[in-house]
């Protein structure tokens, strides 16, 4: 059974530009999660997606953006990159009644924004 | 913003040793979970406690829960070099989706 897995793993990006991140959930989850990590910190919620709507929000602004398919797969895009934006970029899934229990990770996608 | 402050921010013991982190938090909750990473790659799930609960033990794992003061403890039993990580806590608001993470607490289990 394979976990939630993310690609790529490591980005390299230059300011102003744009990217796209990857995302399938564990087989059976149909909810989606990303979060952002910067070093040193916590992980912080970007949004959330359950049947290919945007559910839940943090407060991350518009230049964020996702889309969840309907094989429950999931995109993060982040536009007009800024240098703050370098962190670990983590989705997780999860299933079930209560989309906020017991959530599995993926690695993680490393952005680097120069 | 992050809901959970966890304490301490850096932990180093002896294998065999046993390990306490402390979680505060901000506001009413339905449930307290606790996650590791390893080396800043993907979170694993430690242990749920929910609001109603007051203590529980999942292996070498004991999470109490005290909902007056907000605050929650994680303690391994004789720990190993294998547990060398960092720990956060979470917690998830009544009526939301998401939770919110601490800061977390690195521990060093040194062999």
């Amino acid at each position: 059974d394979a976990g939630v897995t993310q690609s790529p793993t490591h980005l390299i990006k230059t300011r102003g530009q744009q990217v796209t991140l990857r995302c399938s959930p564990k087989s059976g989850h149909d909810t989606v999660s990303w979060y952002q990590q910067a070093l040193g910190q916590g992980p912080q919620f970007i949004f959330q997606y359950y049947e290919e709507e945007e559910r839940q929000r943090g407060n991350f602004p518009d230049r964020f953006s996702g889309h969840q398919f309907p094989n429950y797969s999931s995109e993060l895009n982040v536009n007009a990159l800024l240098l703050g934006d370098s962190a670990l970029y983590l989705c997780a899934s999860s299933g079930g009644r209560w989309a906020n229990e017991k959530l599995f990770f993926g690695s993680g996608t490393q952005l680097s924004v120069l | 913003s992050q809901q959970g402050e966890e304490d301490p921010q850096a932990l180093s013991i002896q294998e065999g040793e046993n390990a306490t982190m402390n979680c505060s938090y901000k506001t009413s909750i339905n449930n307290l979970q606790w996650y590791r990473q390893n080396s800043g790659r993907g979170l694993v799930h430690l242990i749920l406690i929910r609001s109603n609960e007051r203590e529980k033990h999942s292996g070498r794992l004991r999470v109490t829960l005290d909902t007056s003061k907000k605050s929650s403890s994680l303690l391994i039993t004789a720990s190993r070099a294998a547990d060398t990580a960092s720990y956060f806590c979470a917690t998830a608001e009544t009526g939301a989706n998401n939770l919110f993470f601490g800061t977390g607490t690195r521990l060093t289990v040194i062999p």
